[in-house]
């Protein structure tokens, strides 16, 4: 079993929706992180978390501790939005998850 | 602003040639310097880390190395590629703390 389990793995959206998702982790943990892939290879850090919740812009990342889950929220999808985003978590080690293919149709 | 660099961006290699990347880090000082790989249709694997100078654990068994002869300098070898060696290979950096890091452009590398 992957200590990180993403979902979906791809994801197919009209312009104007709004997008969820979903990362659930099977280890202790001091922080979660979402980043985002873009087509060409390169990386951003969009969130780190440890608790609650965080916005920046269209974005919001949640995460429950107890629940072992967290999400990450796109509101208003916009083409420029795809891109593939990992959930990535740091404890005794790191550990990511396999990602999740966003395609945002205009 | 701290700036993370990585070359060649892309690299063919043949079998059994030898590989040396390239990473540095400016506008930071005493990084945590991280060496990953995404295999096709996989996620990260972290392969390396350096908490300092000298200082390399390794996460994986493999044929390759990680070198830190500088402060804001991370370089990954091989001595001897294998088909399997073919990836995206990723330098990172970060504080001292397991914090945010922070990603470099990438090398997509082929070994043929």
């Amino acid at each position: 079993k992957n200590e990180v389990e993403q979902s979906p793995q791809n994801l197919t959206a009209q312009e104007g929706e709004f997008i969820t998702i979903n990362c659930s982790y099977s280890v202790g943990i001091s922080a979660l992180h979402w980043l985002q892939q873009h087509p060409g290879g390169g990386i951003v850090s969009l969130f780190m978390l440890s608790s609650g919740k965080k916005k920046h812009g269209r974005l919001i990342a949640t995460i429950n501790i107890q629940e072992k889950h967290s999400s990450l929220h796109i509101t208003a999808s916009h083409p420029r939005d795809s891109a593939v985003y990992i959930c990535a978590l740091t404890g005794n080690q790191f550990y990511f998850g396999t990602g999740t293919s966003l395609t945002v149709i205009p | 602003s701290q700036t993370i660099h990585q070359w060649p961006a892309t690299l063919v290699q043949p079998v059994g040639s030898p590989l040396s990347l390239e990473c540095t880090v400016e506008g930071t000082s005493n990084p945590n310097l991280y060496w990953y790989r995404q295999a096709a249709g996989r996620g990260l694997q972290l392969l390396f880390y350096s908490v300092g100078i000298g200082q390399i654990s390794s996460e994986v068994p493999q044929n390759l190395s990680a070198s830190r002869p500088q402060d804001r300098q991370f370089i990954l070898s091989s001595k001897k590629l294998l088909l399997s060696d073919s990836g995206f290979y990723l330098c990172a950096w970060s504080g001292i703390s397991l914090d945010t890091q922070y990603f470099g452009p990438g090398t997509r590398l082929t070994v043929l």
